[in-house]
């Protein structure tokens, strides 16, 4: 059982806005250690979209974006694309584990 | 900056897993560098991160078999695994995090660059 939890699926249709959840805790989001989003397509590396809860690298568009609330972080895919079909994973880094740690992951479907 | 894992794509059970990741383009200095693997139809698990100056920090499910080190000097560092299982198959990467630093204490924020992976088999 993942620190962080993740819906282990969500669905859109090309041009919709999905949302994906994070929920962590006081130990982790909640202590303002950072949400980090990473999209993972099979055969790949991932790739860090959101880090810090809302900032965006450079390259990544900006139908991506990140924010926090509480213990629950967010990131949000608005006009899907059929490339966007892939894992996505929230990361933080927990004080009482002294580690980093990883959502269980959300499959995401264009449909 | 770019990251290169090498090592043996098989392992037998019981052995001891040895890769080394490779950093090429920039300074190790300042930063948490990772291992992370991906077994088959599951998610990402951090297996730990060492920072610059050699201090690491370790996964509590992999903690007793685990080792990360690091060489400034050649610009790599390498992850040590135990005891190897069937469980212990997937695809492993190394990874760079920056640090931020509060008050008194640093810890490690997100993974922008990550190696293209290398898998493992036991």
């Amino acid at each position: 059982q993942s620190v962080l939890t993740q819906p282990p699926s969500v669905s859109g249709a090309p041009g919709q806005t999905v949302t994906i959840s994070c929920t962590g805790s006081s130990s982790n989001i909640g202590a303002d250690y950072g949400v980090h989003w990473y999209q993972h397509h099979p055969g790949t590396a991932p790739k860090l979209l959101i880090y810090g809860g809302d900032n965006r690298p450079s390259g990544v568009p900006d139908r991506f974006s990140g924010s926090q609330s509480g213990i629950t972080a967010s990131l949000a895919i608005t006009d899907l694309h059929a490339g966007d079909e892939a894992h996505y994973y929230c990361q933080s880094y927990d004080s009482s584990l002294s580690a980093s740690v990883f959502g269980g992951g959300t499959k995401l479907t264009v449909l | 900056v770019q990251l290169q894992e090498s090592g043996p794509g098989l392992v037998k059970p019981s052995e001891t897993l040895s890769l080394t990741c490779t950093v090429s383009g920039g300074s190790m200095n300042s930063y948490y560098w990772s291992w992370i693997r991906q077994s088959p139809g599951k998610g990402l698990e951090w297996i730990g991160h060492i920072y610059y100056s050699g201090s690491a920090n370790y996964n509590s499910s992999l903690e007793s078999r685990v080792t990360i080190s690091v060489d400034t000097s050649r610009g790599q560092f390498s992850l040590r695994l135990t005891s190897m299982t069937a469980a212990d198959a997937a695809v492993y990467y190394c990874a760079r995090q920056a640090g931020k630093c509060r008050r008194t204490s640093c810890f490690p924020y997100g993974m922008d660059v990550w190696g293209h992976g290398t898998t493992v088999t036991v």
